[in-house]
């Protein structure tokens, strides 16, 4: 079965730095592509950031320079590098996988980890 | 691109076909997808390519459209399907509508 799980959301200070993590099983993370995608009440859906098969890594604009995706295929596991946060960032944290060569639909999402930036 | 979703609440009995609808900002030729979303869940794709189900879909959901305006039919309507829907265009960079909400009349 394909499956997600993030981990590593938590309460966090503005300015402060967090990794957030996306456990994959099921399919080979460095074989298709992976997304953040990140939801909030007063805003709605936000695509975060993606990393293609081939290694190549983009952003929203609001997360540039902030925030830095990445994954480790030994451990199967794609991982959001978030620095300089802000208290817009806060939000439930999703991680969804695209079929190589698809256009960027997810399927599956995992279940979510809430980041809370607030002093 | 900016996606508008309307309504932002849709009433229907149970039984009943429900239809939404999707507006995008520019085209996005047929590079648009459906979701559903419980409360206390992920959103599941139900549609892509505007007109494709995903796998294990009940024939009861279908959508079309292209360019600029799409639509998601339910069928008949049931106990399960009452839940909030967004579209999401990926012929830029992913955006999403801000969802309708389809409750039980």
């Amino acid at each position: 079965e394909v499956q997600l799980v993030e981990t590593g959301g938590g309460l966090i200070q503005p300015g402060g730095s967090l990794r957030l993590s996306c456990a994959a099983s099921g399919f080979t993370v460095s074989s298709d592509y992976i997304s953040w995608v990140r939801q909030t009440p007063g805003k709605g859906l936000e695509w975060v950031s993606i990393i293609y098969s081939n290694g190549n890594t983009y952003y929203a604009e609001s997360v540039k320079g902030r925030f830095t995706i990445s994954r480790d295929n030994s451990k199967n596991t794609v991982y959001l590098q978030m620095n300089s946060l802000r208290a817009e960032d806060t939000a439930l944290y999703y991680c969804g996988r695209t079929p190589a060569g698809s256009g960027n639909w997810f399927h599956p999402w995992g279940r979510g980890t809430l980041v809370t930036v607030s002093s | 691109i900016v996606m508008t979703q309307s309504p932002v609440t849709l009433s229907v009995s149970p039984g009943e076909r429900a239809t939404l609808s999707c507006r995008a900002s520019q085209t996005v030729s047929s590079n648009l997808a459906w979701y559903q979303q419980k409360p206390g869940q992920a959103p599941r794709l139900l549609i892509y390519g505007a007109s494709t189900r995903a796998t294990g879909i009940p024939a009861r959901f279908s959508g079309s459209g292209s360019g600029t305006e799409f639509t998601l039919t339910i069928g008949s309507l049931q106990s399960e399907d009452f839940a909030v829907y967004y579209c999401q265009q990926y012929n830029t960079w992913p955006t999403f509508g801000g969802g309708t909400n389809v409750e039980i009349k």
